[in-house]
């Protein structure tokens, strides 16, 4: 069975740009989620998705958006890219979104702004 | 304020000896714990979890312990292989009220298993 899986794998943007951001969950999982980790530190919540809506945001300007499709798979938006968007994003899918279900993460998108 | 905290930013073990790895947390209201192994340049691999009500949850060489009166948890790999050299996550979940469902991480600790 496949896992998380998402894309791209790595990009580099200029400061200013827009990205987008994919995440498939695994089959049947209904819920997911969006981490931002930099280097030397752990993973930080970005946004939750469950059933094609926002069920918990973190703390991240606006210029992060998300949705969740109807096929349960998701899009990260980044806008006005500043250097220090540059990080590991990843992607997390679980069956349910708030009651006792291992999360699984995916290989993460490398973004790059310079 | 850091609600979970990995204070040992690395540890080195012989192999076949036991790793204990520590994560001490603040929030009384996490209802899930989780631990994450995880190479360069790969995501988040889930080891082992443990729910609140628990005190221990054990899976192969992997067990997890619980003591919630001093909010401490700590991750026990017996006996320790040079594969299991990786850095590792501890994590909690927030239950309901909030961000339902989302892990806050501590910044993790970086084994080594030396052969």
């Amino acid at each position: 069975d496949a896992g998380v899986t998402q894309s791209p794998t790595h990009l580099i943007k200029t400061r200013g740009q827009q990205v987008t951001l994919r995440c498939s969950p695994i089959s049947g999982h209904k819920s997911v989620s969006w981490y931002q980790q930099v280097l030397g530190q752990g993973p930080q919540f970005i946004f939750q998705y469950y059933e094609k809506e926002e069920r918990g945001r973190g703390n991240f300007p606006d210029r992060f958006s998300a949705r969740q499709f109807p096929n349960y798979s998701s899009e990260l938006n980044v806008n006005a890219l500043l250097l220090g968007d540059s990080a590991l994003y990843l992607c997390a899918s679980s069956f349910q979104g708030g009651s006792g279900n291992t999360i699984y993460f995916g290989e993460g998108s490398w973004l790059t702004v310079v | 304020d850091q609600q979970v905290k990995q204070n040992s930013p690395s540890l080195s073990v012989q192999e076949g000896r036991i790793s204990i790895l520590n994560c001490d947390y603040t929030n009384s209201m996490f209802d899930y714990f989780l631990w994450y192994k995880k190479y360069p340049a790969e995501g988040p691999t889930f080891l082992i979890s443990i729910s609140s009500i628990k005190d221990k949850n054990e899976d192969g060489r992997f067990t997890v312990f619980l003591n919630k009166s001093a909010k401490h948890l700590s991750l026990h790999i017996v006996p320790s292989q040079p594969g299991d050299s990786a850095v590792y996550f501890c994590a909690a979940r927030e239950g309901y009220g909030g961000s339902q469902g989302n892990l806050i991480f501590g910044k993790g600790t970086k084994l080594s298993v030396k052969p």
